[in-house]
């Protein structure tokens, strides 16, 4: 199996700021399509999860462009360019590279 | 606008067995694979199972095999988790999750339902 590793787990964040987490995975996501499958996804408090960022680098729709996904193999990050109040919540890293998609431990991010 | 609502969740005695379902709307189900989802309370996410579009093939993880099993209902736009022989460890909120359509370049899932909860205790 693919094990997923996120950090930080805790993140506080300023209103305004940039804010990146990092994943990493235990083997490569980068498929010989030259695709990374590697997806993002943000759980409110109380909500269910909402998709982010999918196969690496695009962005879902609706989703504002404050949020950006980068890296490729085994690194990934996703940033935040600059915080708002809506954006707390946890943030989890997902690899659909084969049958068994694994996530994260997720990011708790919170206002500081 | 796509809809899933997950309904069968409650509470269930160590050994037991709940079957949980999911009514999809708002697109093109049998177009889709779907998968389970589950969290237990305060944790974080964990897949449980998947099922292809047409029912021919699904995948699990290894600790619900034997145990747990997917199906979907294509004319009835529903997909199901039969769960038997249920832990104290499955006590978790169970999410209902599209997955990729017929030849999509891209696998992600993008629609969840609001979950419904299962509690296996005596």
């Amino acid at each position: 199996d693919i094990v997923m590793t996120q950090s930080p787990l805790s993140l506080p964040v300023t209103p305004g700021e940039p804010a990146s987490i990092s994943c990493r995975s235990s083997q490569s996501l980068l498929h010989n399509n030259g695709h990374n499958y590697l997806n993002w996804y943000l759980q409110k408090p109380g909500q269910s999860p909402q998709l982010l960022i999918y196969m690496g680098s695009h962005r879902a729709s609706g989703v504002p462009d404050r949020f950006s996904g980068g890296g490729s193999g085994t690194d990934f990050t996703l940033t935040i360019s600059r915080v708002e109040a809506e954006d707390v919540g946890v943030y989890y890293c997902m690899h659909t590279l084969e049958n068994l998609p694994t996530f994260g431990q997720g990011t708790k991010v919170e206002i500081k | 606008e796509v809809e899933l609502v997950e309904s069968g969740g409650g509470l269930v005695q160590p050994g037991g067995s709940l079957r949980l379902s999911c009514s999809a709307s708002g697109f093109t189900f049998s177009r889709h694979w779907m998968s389970w989802v589950r969290q237990a309370p305060g944790k974080g996410l964990e897949w449980v199972a998947n099922i292809k579009q047409d029912g021919s093939d699904n995948y699990s993880v290894d600790f619900v095999k034997g145990r747990f099993t997917i199906s979907r209902d294509n004319a009835k736009n529903s997909l199901h988790l039969q769960m038997n022989s249920l832990r104290a460890e499955d006590t978790a909120v169970y999410y209902c999750v599209r997955g990729p359509d017929y030849g999509a370049w891209a696998d992600y899932f993008d629609y969840w339902g609001q979950g419904t909860l299962v509690t296996v205790s005596s």
